[in-house]
């Protein structure tokens, strides 16, 4: 079955970086895109970018084009989103998810809280 | 980019009773390629986001069939035909057409 693992929660400080990997299985890696999403506490889903495990292509929302960078690791079936210039703005539960057929996201992670406070 | 608008942002409902959420989109949905890439989300309390409906009316293998998309263009609605108690959560529209963007969420809860 197809699973999306994350990282564990982090607290950085305003100004650091923040990294978050996604451990896939149960699926062909670089089949598929990976895309991240954010939602801030009480708020709705944002889509922030998205990744191509197979080429490395990526794509990211104009809102974070310069401050955030996906990555992956195709030999561990994981991808990375690392974010950098943190404020507190930036508060929020970050997701992997799996683009589907259709244009459309089939699975999800569990979610990795990022809190960013001095 | 898209702009996505629900509406209601809350929706008390009655158990038993029929919901419906619309979602309009700020330009037309149809790709390039003729489909329409509008997919709706519910979002149960603590929980990741899990799709219900995708290309605006084709469910999920799971969901009930008391799920239900419709529409077209700009103009897209979910409707849940009787509302048990699990159903509470917020659930989302995204358009898939031009990038990716969702709207605000609408609250579903029981009277």
């Amino acid at each position: 079955q197809v699973q999306l693992v994350q990282s564990g929660a982090e607290v950085k400080n305003p100004g650091a970086s923040v990294k978050v990997s996604c451990k896939a299985s149960g699926y062909t890696f670089t089949g598929y895109y990976m895309h991240w999403v954010r939602q801030a506490p009480g708020q709705g889903l944002e889509w922030m970018g998205r990744i191509n495990p197979n080429s490395d292509d990526t794509n990211y929302a104009q809102k974070f084009q310069g401050r955030v960078t996906m990555t992956r690791d195709t030999s561990i079936n994981t991808a990375y989103m690392e974010l950098s210039r943190l404020t507190s703005d930036d508060t929020a539960v970050y997701y992997c998810t799996k683009e589907a057929t259709y244009s459309t996201f089939d699975y999800w992670g569990q979610g990795t809280l990022v809190t960013v406070s001095s | 980019d898209v702009v996505m608008t629900q509406s209601p942002l809350s929706l008390p409902v009655t158990l038993g009773q029929p919901a419906s959420i619309s979602c309009r989109s700020s330009q037309s949905l149809v790709h390039s390629d003729g489909n329409t890439y509008l997919s709706w989300f519910q979002q149960r309390p603590g929980q990741s986001p899990r799709r219900l409906i995708y290309k605006v009316s084709n469910r999920d293998s799971g969901v009930p069939d008391r799920f239900s998309g419709s529409g077209s263009g700009t103009d897209f609605t979910l409707k849940i035909s009787r509302v048990e108690a699990e159903d509470v959560g917020v659930y989302y529209c995204m358009q898939g057409t031009h990038w990716w963007t969702f709207g605000q969420g609408t609250k579903v809860e029981i009277k």
